[in-house]
């Protein structure tokens, strides 16, 4: 199956400090890649719908001035997470689409700490 | 609000015999329901789903069952091996929404040798 590369796995930062997480489709285009927040022993919750060259759409109750995402090209996607808090602290995973209405494929996810 | 359950956080299950992970849902306007298997650290992967207007899907050793009245769907995986342990969330696709999925809470499977 497809290739969906996120980077860093896990990253720990300071209260304060912006965290870049980037999103990769290795061998295929995604025009459509999500990104989704997990908490402990909770579901996936979708935070928002990233399109290539447009602007992200962001689900109900997801700050879009914290959490931003560029879409700037077919095979990477980026969220950042600015002035990142402890409450920030969750695993993020991405996932991305193969054509308009293709088969969803996950990144292995990145593990955010806010100390 | 919680459209996707998974009342069961977690099950435990012999080697070889069968599981049944539930999930239901309080949203008539999903049509494809899908499930999804999950490592620790690792992102979901796919396995299977069913179009709402089946009733069973069977994929070798699993088959996903959807009941539309009682909306509830379910997955079975016989036989169980060890190498199924993981965490299964099942997930909905709103009538038009084409990826935009909503996933259950998981359940934690454990296959005992």
């Amino acid at each position: 199956g497809a290739v969906v590369s996120q980077h860093p796995s896990w990253v720990i930062c300071k209260s304060g400090t912006s965290v870049k997480i980037e999103c990769r489709s290795l061998d295929f285009q995604a025009t459509t890649m999500f990104w989704y927040r997990q908490f402990p022993k909770q579901s996936l919750m979708l935070m928002a719908t990233s399109n290539e060259g447009s602007k992200a759409t962001y689900e109900q109750g997801v700050e879009k001035d914290k959490f931003l995402i560029n879409h700037a090209s077919l095979t990477l996607s980026t969220l950042t997470v600015t002035s990142a808090h402890p409450e920030d602290s969750s695993f993020y995973i991405c996932s991305a689409q193969t054509g308009m209405a293709g088969e969803l494929f996950f990144g292995e996810g990145s593990r955010l700490t806010v100390l | 609000d919680q459209q996707v359950k998974q009342n069961s956080p977690s099950l435990s299950v012999q080697e070889g015999r069968i599981s049944i992970l539930n999930c239901d849902y309080t949203n008539s306007m999903f049509d494809y329901f899908l499930w999804y298997k999950k490592y620790p650290a690792e992102g979901p992967t796919f396995l299977i789903s069913i179009s709402s207007i089946k009733d069973k899907n069977e994929d070798g050793r699993f088959t996903v069952f959807l009941n539309k009245s009682a909306k509830h769907l379910s997955l079975h995986i016989v036989p169980s091996q060890p190498g199924d342990s993981a965490v299964y969330f099942c997930a909905a696709r709103p009538l038009g929404a084409t990826n935009k999925l909503i996933f259950g809470t998981g359940t934690l499977l454990a296959v005992q040798p």
